[in-house]
């Protein structure tokens, strides 16, 4: 069973910052946040990861709460082309396997 | 990132016959090769692990001789769909990590089939 819990869906205007939360209270000392995006009928797509420290590459951001409970994807200016399910998943760090749950599904509208 | 092909993109066969799910990874060695079906309006699920030259490890529930995973190289894995019927219809996606790609996992684009 997948160990976190997201919003089965959400809007966000064009150009304006998407805000995804995701939530893995069991999470344990050893386990990453991962996120994935997937555009319809296209493969996951990686965005980011993080351990516990906050994370900012090209795509976006990954906030991080200190108890490590909870964490927030953040897509500073959204685009029509974003629009696609987002994956928070946790695992360790041995490459196991992804274990996908509902995701997110983001809406962006112009 | 890294990039994972899977070929065909798109199949359509016929029930009672087999077919072939290429999976390479571009710019890595992948020790390790995750093949995931995904129906629609579902997420992915998980069918079976597969680690270079050994065999692969099915999660429960997916009939290893009905899908058959070969991971000879660390460039190549594959899935045999045999005797396929109408219920495997499906989005088959393969992903692979390893090596230098030890913490991320990356996926291919996902290979539509249709089985009349």
């Amino acid at each position: 069973d997948a160990k976190t819990t997201q919003p089965p869906s959400m809007d966000c205007a064009e150009g304006r910052a998407a805000n995804l939360p995701c939530n893995h209270s069991t999470i344990s000392g050893n386990e990453y946040v991962y996120w994935y995006r997937q555009i319809h009928s296209q493969g996951p797509q990686y965005i980011i990861h993080g351990l516990k420290n906050n994370e900012t590459n090209e795509m976006a951001s990954l906030i991080i709460t200190e108890d490590r409970k909870s964490s927030t994807l953040i897509l500073p200016h959204a685009t029509l082309r974003d629009t696609a399910v987002y994956y928070c998943i946790v695992r360790d760090y041995a490459g196991n396997m992804l274990t996908f749950g509902g995701g997110t599904r983001l809406m962006v509208k112009p | 990132g890294a990039v994972v092909s899977q070929h065909p993109s798109r199949v359509i066969c016929k029930s009672g016959t087999s077919v072939k799910i290429e999976c390479r990874s571009l710019d890595f060695q992948a020790t390790t090769m995750f093949w995931y079906r995904q129906f629609p309006k579902q997420s992915l699920m998980l069918m079976a692990t597969s680690n270079e030259g050994s065999k692969a490890t099915y999660e429960q529930g997916v009939e290893k001789d009905k899908f058959l995973i070969n991971h000879a190289s660390l460039t190549l894995s594959t899935l045999t769909v045999t005797s396929a019927h109408p219920e495997d219809s499906s989005f088959y996606i393969c992903s692979a990590g390893g090596g230098k790609r030890q913490e991320t996992q990356y996926f291919g684009p996902g290979t539509r089939l249709l089985v009349l």
